[in-house]
């Protein structure tokens, strides 16, 4: 199993400020994913943190305003940037390994309140 | 979109088991059925999955038909600290995952 890690775990934030939400796993992994999961709402999915390279980013959410960062198989990092109050959000890490039918695993979430 | 279809509530007596249908009919031959279920305000927690056999653990019981376009999660003694949203998603394991609305399970006492 894996175990994550996410550094804040809660927040509020300013509007118009920035936060680094991190993500440590506790061993090396091949994917990680980075949801969010707005007030009442299921999951949706941000972007795919590709390790070395720029992320892959879903449909309506862009690099500016969610930059990821991915320097190894065991660290990842989102940021939100110039936040406003619809981005209150908890924000989730998500990882997996390559191989087929493998457990994913989810982090405890970082719950952001944008005042 | 989601893969899934699922009911959006369901109501369980304490002590009986609650059997939770989700519809994934779409599902291709490498992708297998996850069940997580989400407390309030918590991360997603694993509780189960499978390809085509069914399976079995300490939390669940997972049942997927024979054609693969359906299944069932099953607690088998619901307890007060079951009720939480319950997803059912299809994956490799290794891909993206979409959520769908899930199933919010209230266990009654």
């Amino acid at each position: 199993s894996a175990v994550i890690s996410q550094k804040p775990s809660r927040d509020i934030c300013q509007r118009g400020t920035s936060l680094t939400i991190q993500c440590q796993v506790d061993s090396q992994v091949t994917m990680m994913f980075w949801y969010r999961q707005q007030p009442g709402q299921s999951l949706t999915l941000i972007a795919t943190a590709n390790q070395g390279s720029e992320a892959t980013y879903e449909s309506g959410f862009v690099i500016d305003k969610f930059p990821i960062s991915r320097p190894n198989l065991t660290f990842s990092t989102l940021t939100v940037s110039n936040m406003s109050p619809e981005d209150s959000s908890i924000y989730l890490c998500s990882v997996a390994t390559d191989r087929v039918g493998n457990t994913i695993y989810f982090g405890e979430g970082s719950w952001l309140t944008v005042v | 979109d989601a893969k899934t279809t699922q009911p959006p509530s369901m109501d369980c007596a304490e002590g009986r088991a609650a059997n939770l249908p989700c519809n994934h009919s779409t599902i291709s031959g490498n992708e297998y059925v996850y069940w997580y279920r989400q407390i309030h305000s918590q991360g997603p927690q694993y509780i189960i999955h499978g390809l085509k056999n069914n399976e079995t653990n300490e939390m669940a019981s997972l049942i997927i038909t024979e054609d693969r376009k359906s299944s069932t999660l099953i607690l088998p003694h619901a307890t007060l600290r079951d009720t939480a949203v319950y997803y059912c998603i299809v994956s490799g394991g290794y891909q993206k995952v979409t959520f769908g609305t899930g199933t919010k399970l209230q266990v009654i006492p």
